[in-house]
């Protein structure tokens, strides 16, 4: 069976600083991971995917995650937080067998301090 | 680029009333979803369709059913509607497994 976990439900940091959300996943297959963002009383938008290609995935708006087999994570980085990256921030593991659906985290929320 | 529109944003009705949530897209995707999102407690998913006139239940289906008469379309009905499902729900698609899922902005469901 799959799973995620997000290791922090908030983080905060100040403008111009270093991102760092966690993220653990479980899986018995080699997964697919995403992570989406979700701008208040908005839908979720992918940030971006891996599909067993390159461990590093770029995103839009600058972010990037790196994925770690043996440690069995899947961190989203950026390097210069902006006050629009404020958010919730969700990881997401698909096994592909099947039609089972992705299976989300609970969500890290992002606050942004000017 | 993919859409997915929810009929409507924002929704109020009175307990006991029989509750249509509507979702479409315009990509032919295969697979549609329907979660309800609830602060602390993240995505939870309530029923998913992988064909027309195809559905499986999710992690909490009760009190809720679902309707894909049609490829492009998949509707979520509240039986007859209580206070504890006041919630934003979401609707999302994709076009086979493995493959991200599309969001759309939700309904705010509010049961008075």
């Amino acid at each position: 069976a799959q799973s995620v976990t997000q290791l922090d439900s908030h983080v905060s940091v100040s403008e111009g600083t270093p991102v760092l959300l966690r993220c653990n996943y479980s899986s018995s297959y080699s997964p697919s991971l995403f992570w989406y963002v979700q701008h208040p009383n908005k839908g979720l938008q992918l940030l971006l995917k891996y599909t067993s290609a390159a461990t590093l995935v770029k995103g839009i708006n600058g972010f990037e995650a790196e994925f770690k087999k043996s440690e069995t994570s899947f961190h989203l980085t950026k390097p210069s937080a902006h006050m629009s990256d404020a958010a919730e921030y969700f990881c997401v593991v698909s096994e592909g067998i099947g039609n089972t659906p992705l299976v989300f985290g609970k969500g890290t929320r992002l606050s942004v301090i000017a | 680029d993919v859409k997915v529109t929810q009929s409507s944003r924002y929704l109020v009705k009175r307990t006991g009333e029989k509750v249509f949530l509507e979702c479409v897209q315009d990509m032919d995707h295969e697979n549609m979803f329907w979660y309800r999102q609830d602060p602390g407690l993240g995505l939870r998913l309530i029923y998913f369709s992988y064909d027309v006139k195809m559905k499986e239940k999710g992690d909490i289906p009760e009190g809720y059913s679902v309707s894909r008469e049609k490829k492009e379309r998949f509707s979520l009905i509240l039986e007859s509607a209580s206070t504890n499902q006041t919630s934003m729900y979401l609707c999302a698609s994709r076009p086979w497994r493995d493959q991200p899922q599309h969001f759309g902005d939700g309904t705010r469901l509010s049961i008075l």
